[in-house]
């Protein structure tokens, strides 16, 4: 079955840099586009942007052009979101999810989510 | 960007009951809306699908309905497990953009 298991939680200072994973299994990783949708406290849930795995380009909400950068480690079926420049706003949630079929992107499959903290 | 306007914000409803929750897109995004269902501190849960096809093992007192800009989740007979809070998402254009939420709790 289809898993997508992510880093734990992490605790950032302001200005700094956070690199969080997400492995997937279950299915062919090249085969699927993998997103990273952001939820913060007040639950209001953005997305990011995704990464296909096969190719390695990349899509993002302009939003978060510069903050968030996306890669993939393909001999470990394991895809990171890098935030950087951290600032409090960055505080929240971060999943990874896939859709059930590519290119509709509404997702079946959802890691357990990340929370990062960012705070001095 | 689309903008969703999802409401109501929280709703407070009896077991039993018929609930109804609204999303609004700021354009026609062609019936590219999804729905998801989140329990407190779990991920999100895909509930319908393209606006009105119900997703792989959820119970078929959830549906969904609408077109252009204007789409419902709807939930026959609510039961305890249904107390959550659910979103709307469009995929119709980049970026994807959710609803701001709806809270659903029992009286």
């Amino acid at each position: 079955q289809v898993q997508l298991q992510q880093s734990g939680a992490e605790l950032a200072k302001p200005g700094s840099s956070v690199k969080i994973s997400c492995k997937a299994s279950g299915y062919t990783f090249t085969s699927y586009a993998m997103h990273w949708i952001k939820q913060t406290t007040g639950q209001a849930l953005e997305w990011t942007g995704y990464i296909a795995p096969g190719s390695g380009g990349t899509k993002y909400n302009e939003k978060f052009k510069g903050k968030a950068t996306l890669t993939v480690d393909k001999s470990s079926s394991t895809a990171y979101m890098q935030l950087s420049s951290l600032t409090p706003v960055d505080t929240a949630v971060y999943y990874c999810a896939r859709a059930e079929v590519p290119g509709y992107w509404r997702f079946a499959y959802w890691g357990q989510g990340t929370l990062v903290t960012v705070s001095s | 960007d689309i903008q969703m306007t999802q409401s109501p914000a929280s709703l407070s409803t009896s077991l039993g009951e018929t609930v109804t929750i609204d999303c609004r897109t700021s354009e026609d995004i062609y019936s590219s809306l999804a729905w998801y269902q989140q329990k407190p501190g779990n991920s999100p849960q895909l509930l319908i699908y393209d606006a009105n096809n119900l997703a792989d093992g959820v119970p078929s007192r959830f549906s969904g309905s609408g077109s252009g800009t204007q789409y419902s989740l709807k939930i026959n007979s609510l039961q305890s497990e249904d107390v959550a809070s659910y979103f709307c998402q469009q995929y119709n254009n980049y970026p994807l953009t959710f609803g701001s939420g709806t809270k659903l709790v029992i009286k």
